[in-house]
């Protein structure tokens, strides 16, 4: 019931392009979705985060799309550049142990 | 001003060898993380202190002693190195925030890779 099952592994995409990174999980009691952003060499760095009370968040370029029902969330990455090719994790956590649940990360490339 | 430092940034030792890591926030945070990173990025929580009190200890050889003096600084220590334990080690932190309210937000420092010859 802890997992958070990310997908895909890798991704490509051109510049310019629409970015998706795909986390189901298991635990109905995670209330709260980070998505993670590391580039090499630097630790991960929040980047959006949402609450499953809202079915989506955007800033900028970045929305998360969350699917209650299905015990899906999602980010989509608008008009991708050169700069977000990066690792990127979701997770989930619980309001009572305040554990993050971390998915196994994507490494975006987006080619010029 | 580095939020979360750690150091050594790179550290290379040979197997069973005893050293130790580094790590300082100066953010006021009152909750500190260790983090392995695996070669395949896998990001597995090792630890965390809440006001110098140990929370989190997961399933962690007892090779592994975190130490925290004070809720600025958590340092980890490691001894008799195995070849296993070569992975980059990130300290992070959080404000614990609310209560029954997750945040989750952590600021991460920059990394430590352990090589274990």
């Amino acid at each position: 019931q802890q997992q958070v099952k990310q997908s895909p592994q890798s991704l490509i995409v051109q510049k310019g392009g629409i970015s998706i990174i795909n986390c189901a999980y298991e635990n109905t009691a995670f209330d709260y979705f980070p998505w993670y952003q590391q580039f090499p060499g630097k630790g991960p760095a929040l980047l959006i985060a949402i609450r499953p009370d809202v079915s989506e968040k955007k800033e900028g370029r970045f929305t998360i799309s969350f699917n209650k029902s299905a015990k899906q969330f999602s980010l989509h990455i608008m008009d991708s550049q050169p700069g977000d090719s990066a690792t990127y994790f979701c997770a989930g956590e619980t309001s009572r142990n305040r554990k993050l649940i971390w998915g196994l990360g994507t490494s975006l490339a987006v080619n010029p | 001003d580095t939020a979360v430092s750690q150091t050594p940034k790179y550290l290379v030792t040979q197997m069973g060898n005893d050293k130790s890591i580094k790590c300082e926030q100066n953010l006021g945070h009152d909750t500190m993380y260790w983090y392995k990173q695996d070669s395949k990025k896998f990001l597995k929580i090792m630890f965390s202190y809440n006001n110098k009190e140990l929370i989190i200890n997961e399933t962690v050889p007892n090779r592994f002693s975190p130490k925290s003096p004070d809720k600025a600084h958590l340092n980890l220590h490691i001894n008799s190195l195995e070849l296993g334990d070569s992975a980059v080690y990130f300290c992070a932190s959080s404000h614990e925030g609310l209560a029954g309210v997750a945040s989750g937000e952590l600021f991460f420092g920059e990394g430590s890779r352990l090589t274990v010859l």
